[in-house]
Protein backbone atom coordinates (compact mmCIF):
# COMPACT_ATOMS: atom_id res chain seq x y z
CA UNK A 1 0.00 0.00 0.00
CA UNK A 2 1.49 3.56 -0.79
CA UNK A 3 0.96 6.70 1.62
CA UNK A 4 2.00 10.05 1.63
CA UNK A 5 2.21 12.56 4.54
CA UNK A 6 2.76 16.19 4.19
CA UNK A 7 3.90 18.15 7.09
CA UNK A 8 2.27 21.11 8.10
CA UNK A 9 -1.15 21.32 7.08
CA UNK A 10 -0.67 25.16 7.07
CA UNK A 11 2.68 27.01 6.29
CA UNK A 12 2.75 30.97 5.98
CA UNK A 13 6.04 32.91 4.43
CA UNK A 14 6.52 36.49 3.67
CA UNK A 15 6.39 37.61 0.09
CA UNK A 16 10.26 36.98 -1.17
CA UNK A 17 10.94 34.01 1.29
CA UNK A 18 11.61 30.60 0.53
CA UNK A 19 8.97 28.27 0.21
CA UNK A 20 9.43 24.85 1.43
CA UNK A 21 6.74 22.05 1.77
CA UNK A 22 7.35 18.67 3.29
CA UNK A 23 6.26 15.69 1.93
CA UNK A 24 7.24 11.79 2.52
CA UNK A 25 6.31 8.91 1.20
CA UNK A 26 5.96 5.38 1.53
CA UNK A 27 5.41 2.77 -1.42
CA UNK A 28 6.57 -0.98 -1.91
CA UNK A 29 7.81 -0.26 -5.75
CA UNK A 30 9.75 2.42 -6.85
CA UNK A 31 7.34 5.58 -6.99
CA UNK A 32 6.30 8.26 -9.66
CA UNK A 33 6.04 10.99 -7.38
CA UNK A 34 3.81 14.52 -8.12
CA UNK A 35 3.39 18.20 -6.87
CA UNK A 36 -0.14 19.26 -7.55
CA UNK A 37 -1.63 23.07 -6.67
CA UNK A 38 -5.25 23.71 -6.20
CA UNK A 39 -6.51 27.65 -6.58
CA UNK A 40 -9.62 28.51 -4.62
CA UNK A 41 -12.76 27.08 -7.14
CA UNK A 42 -10.08 25.50 -9.26
CA UNK A 43 -9.37 22.26 -10.31
CA UNK A 44 -5.97 20.50 -9.54
CA UNK A 45 -2.62 21.70 -11.39
CA UNK A 46 0.07 19.54 -12.05
CA UNK A 47 3.74 21.46 -10.58
CA UNK A 48 5.68 19.02 -11.60
CA UNK A 49 6.53 15.36 -11.40
CA UNK A 50 9.37 12.84 -10.51
CA UNK A 51 10.22 10.70 -14.08
CA UNK A 52 13.07 9.09 -12.28
CA UNK A 53 15.31 10.41 -14.92
CA UNK A 54 16.64 13.29 -11.85
CA UNK A 55 16.32 13.25 -8.70
CA UNK A 56 15.50 17.34 -8.74
CA UNK A 57 12.66 18.08 -10.42
CA UNK A 58 11.51 21.44 -12.00
CA UNK A 59 8.16 22.49 -12.26
CA UNK A 60 6.18 25.14 -13.86
CA UNK A 61 6.19 28.72 -11.90
CA UNK A 62 9.52 28.71 -10.19
CA UNK A 63 8.68 25.35 -8.03
CA UNK A 64 10.74 22.25 -7.67
CA UNK A 65 11.40 19.49 -5.75
CA UNK A 66 13.55 16.71 -4.75
CA UNK A 67 13.60 13.14 -4.66
CA UNK A 68 15.59 11.40 -2.04
CA UNK A 69 15.66 7.78 -1.82
CA UNK A 70 16.79 7.56 1.64
CA UNK A 71 14.78 9.72 3.12
CA UNK A 72 11.57 8.93 1.22
CA UNK A 73 10.70 12.10 0.90
CA UNK A 74 9.75 14.92 -2.06
CA UNK A 75 9.76 18.01 -0.44
CA UNK A 76 8.82 20.83 -2.54
CA UNK A 77 10.75 24.15 -2.43
CA UNK A 78 10.87 27.89 -4.27
CA UNK A 79 13.40 30.09 -3.88
CA UNK A 80 11.25 33.17 -3.72
CA UNK A 81 7.45 33.16 -2.74
CA UNK A 82 5.07 35.06 -4.88
CA UNK A 83 1.92 36.63 -3.44
CA UNK A 84 0.09 34.69 -6.36
CA UNK A 85 2.05 31.39 -4.32
CA UNK A 86 -1.27 31.06 -2.45
CA UNK A 87 -2.49 28.27 -2.37
CA UNK A 88 -3.15 24.60 -1.46
CA UNK A 89 -0.47 21.99 -2.79
CA UNK A 90 -0.96 18.47 -2.69
CA UNK A 91 1.36 15.93 -2.82
CA UNK A 92 0.91 12.78 -4.24
CA UNK A 93 2.36 9.29 -4.91
CA UNK A 94 1.45 6.34 -7.89
CA UNK A 95 2.80 2.96 -8.25
CA UNK A 96 2.96 3.17 -12.17
CA UNK A 97 3.28 6.18 -14.37
CA UNK A 98 -0.37 6.39 -15.35
CA UNK A 99 -2.40 4.97 -12.26
CA UNK A 100 -4.02 5.95 -9.59
CA UNK A 101 -2.93 8.93 -6.64
CA UNK A 102 -2.79 8.54 -3.58
CA UNK A 103 -2.93 11.92 -2.14
CA UNK A 104 -1.41 13.08 1.25
CA UNK A 105 -4.04 15.80 3.19
CA UNK A 106 -2.69 18.65 1.33
CA UNK A 107 -0.47 22.03 2.25
CA UNK A 108 -2.47 25.75 2.65
CA UNK A 109 0.57 28.09 1.86
CA UNK A 110 -0.42 31.84 3.11
CA UNK A 111 1.89 33.95 1.79
CA UNK A 112 2.08 37.45 3.42
CA UNK A 113 3.11 41.09 1.92
CA UNK B 1 -7.93 21.06 -25.65
CA UNK B 2 -10.98 22.90 -23.68
CA UNK B 3 -10.34 20.94 -20.53
CA UNK B 4 -11.89 18.06 -18.13
CA UNK B 5 -15.48 19.75 -17.67
CA UNK B 6 -17.49 18.52 -15.12
CA UNK B 7 -21.56 19.42 -14.50
CA UNK B 8 -23.29 20.61 -12.44
CA UNK B 9 -20.56 22.45 -10.19
CA UNK B 10 -22.55 22.26 -7.00
CA UNK B 11 -25.37 20.06 -6.17
CA UNK B 12 -27.59 20.37 -2.60
CA UNK B 13 -29.70 17.01 -2.70
CA UNK B 14 -31.64 15.63 0.34
CA UNK B 15 -30.97 12.83 2.20
CA UNK B 16 -32.54 9.38 0.62
CA UNK B 17 -32.21 11.37 -2.96
CA UNK B 18 -30.60 9.96 -5.78
CA UNK B 19 -27.79 11.85 -7.95
CA UNK B 20 -25.76 11.65 -10.83
CA UNK B 21 -23.00 13.84 -12.17
CA UNK B 22 -21.56 14.22 -15.26
CA UNK B 23 -17.65 14.17 -16.16
CA UNK B 24 -16.19 14.86 -19.90
CA UNK B 25 -13.17 14.32 -20.27
CA UNK B 26 -10.40 15.94 -23.08
CA UNK B 27 -10.87 14.30 -26.21
CA UNK B 28 -9.19 11.35 -27.24
CA UNK B 29 -7.72 10.86 -23.13
CA UNK B 30 -8.71 7.14 -22.80
CA UNK B 31 -8.57 6.90 -18.67
CA UNK B 32 -11.05 9.18 -16.83
CA UNK B 33 -10.35 8.72 -12.92
CA UNK B 34 -13.08 9.94 -9.82
CA UNK B 35 -11.68 11.15 -6.90
CA UNK B 36 -13.29 12.11 -4.07
CA UNK B 37 -12.39 15.04 -1.71
CA UNK B 38 -13.73 15.82 1.47
CA UNK B 39 -12.95 18.96 3.54
CA UNK B 40 -9.25 19.67 4.78
CA UNK B 41 -8.21 16.09 2.91
CA UNK B 42 -6.60 15.01 -0.26
CA UNK B 43 -8.52 13.65 -3.06
CA UNK B 44 -9.05 9.54 -2.50
CA UNK B 45 -9.56 7.46 -5.28
CA UNK B 46 -12.89 5.95 -6.10
CA UNK B 47 -12.78 4.69 -9.69
CA UNK B 48 -10.99 4.83 -13.19
CA UNK B 49 -11.66 3.59 -16.81
CA UNK B 50 -9.80 2.52 -19.16
CA UNK B 51 -11.80 3.17 -22.22
CA UNK B 52 -15.22 2.23 -21.72
CA UNK B 53 -14.01 -0.85 -19.35
CA UNK B 54 -14.21 0.07 -15.20
CA UNK B 55 -10.54 -1.42 -14.58
CA UNK B 56 -10.69 -1.02 -10.73
CA UNK B 57 -12.93 -0.06 -7.67
CA UNK B 58 -11.82 1.83 -4.73
CA UNK B 59 -13.16 0.03 -1.72
CA UNK B 60 -15.03 3.25 -0.94
CA UNK B 61 -16.97 2.98 -3.79
CA UNK B 62 -20.21 1.04 -1.53
CA UNK B 63 -22.56 -0.81 -3.72
CA UNK B 64 -24.98 2.53 -3.11
CA UNK B 65 -22.37 4.56 -5.94
CA UNK B 66 -22.09 3.60 -9.83
CA UNK B 67 -20.00 4.72 -12.43
CA UNK B 68 -20.16 4.61 -16.42
CA UNK B 69 -18.32 5.02 -19.35
CA UNK B 70 -20.54 4.41 -21.94
CA UNK B 71 -18.56 4.42 -25.58
CA UNK B 72 -15.57 5.81 -23.72
CA UNK B 73 -16.48 9.50 -23.51
CA UNK B 74 -17.77 11.10 -21.14
CA UNK B 75 -19.00 9.48 -17.50
CA UNK B 76 -20.93 9.39 -15.22
CA UNK B 77 -21.12 9.05 -11.37
CA UNK B 78 -24.60 8.22 -9.60
CA UNK B 79 -25.02 8.00 -5.94
CA UNK B 80 -28.45 6.48 -4.36
CA UNK B 81 -29.83 7.08 -1.44
CA UNK B 82 -27.65 10.20 -0.94
CA UNK B 83 -26.07 10.05 3.01
CA UNK B 84 -25.20 12.82 4.86
CA UNK B 85 -21.41 11.31 4.75
CA UNK B 86 -21.43 11.66 0.96
CA UNK B 87 -20.98 15.44 1.05
CA UNK B 88 -17.66 15.87 -0.15
CA UNK B 89 -16.14 17.34 -3.86
CA UNK B 90 -16.52 14.83 -6.62
CA UNK B 91 -13.36 14.60 -9.00
CA UNK B 92 -13.10 13.82 -12.54
CA UNK B 93 -9.84 13.70 -14.06
CA UNK B 94 -8.63 12.48 -17.76
CA UNK B 95 -4.98 11.04 -18.97
CA UNK B 96 -3.85 9.77 -22.30
CA UNK B 97 -2.04 6.04 -21.65
CA UNK B 98 -0.34 5.76 -24.79
CA UNK B 99 2.70 2.88 -25.55
CA UNK B 100 5.83 5.04 -24.60
CA UNK B 101 6.31 4.57 -20.75
CA UNK B 102 6.08 8.23 -20.02
CA UNK B 103 4.49 9.34 -17.27
CA UNK B 104 1.40 10.76 -18.30
CA UNK B 105 -0.35 13.87 -16.55
CA UNK B 106 -3.71 13.36 -14.78
CA UNK B 107 -5.86 16.85 -16.05
CA UNK B 108 -8.38 17.25 -13.11
CA UNK B 109 -12.04 19.08 -14.15
CA UNK B 110 -13.04 21.97 -11.15
CA UNK B 111 -15.21 18.84 -9.25
CA UNK B 112 -18.71 18.55 -8.24
CA UNK B 113 -19.60 20.36 -4.54
CA UNK B 114 -21.93 17.78 -3.34
CA UNK B 115 -24.14 19.22 -0.35
CA UNK B 116 -26.39 16.54 1.59
CA UNK B 117 -28.84 18.21 3.83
Amino acid sequence: AQSVTQLGSHVSVSEGALVLLRCNYSSSVPPYLFWYVQYPNQGLQLLLKYTSAATLVKGINGFEAEFKKSETSFHLTKPSAHMSDAAEYFCAVSETSYGKLTFGQGTILTVHP
Amino acid sequence: DTGVSQDPRHKITKRGQNVTFRCDPISEHNRLYWYRQTLGQGPEFLTYFQNEAQLEKSRLLSDRFSAERPKGSFSTLEIQRTEQGDSAMYLCASSLLGTSGDIYEQYFGPGTRLTVT
